[in-house]
């Protein structure tokens, strides 16, 4: 099965700093992987996914980049970030098997922008 | 444009009783859903799913219910535990897309 890591797991940043956090795959290879963004009270939003090396698609225009140098690695990323960037930061990678489809999530990384 | 939406944001059972949490759709491409369970600071776990082909799958005390002509599904609780008290998600998909749409949660609180 797979499994997902994210870091860090939590990141306190000023507005106005750079961003980039990493997701890594175990168990798969040429994953479709995505980022999702859960603010405060909220539902998953979609921010990005990829299905495969340097395919990218972005789901809301935002100050936030993403990026897939590798097969089982993707990134996050922001130039200057915004106090509407804090929130709970996951990756998750699908999974299909006989018509049965799931994503399996990675354990997050918690954004506060100061 | 909200194409999964979960109108309770939260919902109170007694320990035992059985838990309905419900979800409606607008997208009739849709034809794969999925619940997940999700604890504070954690990332979103995968509980039970149901293709469209299908009006209702049962796993445990876990079974979800799916209503296509209403775009309504609902996961059902029986009996409901006090460890079960978390944010649980519907999601939905389009085979072949790729692209999960989740819902905005209810906050499920089982009392002991």
């Amino acid at each position: 099965s797979q499994t997902i890591h994210q870091w860090p797991a939590t990141l306190v940043q000023p507005v106005g700093s750079p961003l980039s956090l990493e997701c890594t795959v175990e168990g798969t290879s040429n994953p479709n992987l995505y980022w999702y963004r859960q603010a405060a009270g909220r539902g998953l939003q979609l921010l990005f996914y990829s299905v495969g090396i340097g395919q990218i698609s972005s789901e809301v225009p935002q100050n936030l980049s993403a990026s897939r140098p590798q097969d089982r690695q993707f990134i996050l990323s922001s130039k200057k970030l915004l106090l509407s960037d804090s929130g709970f930061y996951l990756c998750a990678c699908h999974s299909e098997r006989g018509g049965f489809y799931e994503q399996y999530f990675g354990p997050g990384t918690r954004l506060t922008v100061t | 444009d909200q194409q999964v939406k979960q109108n309770s944001p939260s919902l109170s059972v007694q320990e035992g009783r059985i838990s309905i949490l419900n979800c409606d759709y607008t997208n009739s491409m849709f034809d794969y859903f999925l619940w997940y369970k999700k604890y504070p600071a954690e990332g979103p776990t995968f509980l039970i799913s149901i293709s469209s082909i299908k009006d209702k799958n049962e796993d445990g005390r876990f079974t979800v219910f799916l209503n296509k002509s209403a775009k309504h599904l609902s996961l059902h609780i029986v009996p409901s535990q006090p460890g079960d008290s978390a944010v649980y998600f519907c999601a939905a998909i389009t085979s072949g897309t790729y692209k999960y749409i989740f819902g905005t949660g209810t906050r499920l609180k089982v009392l002991a």
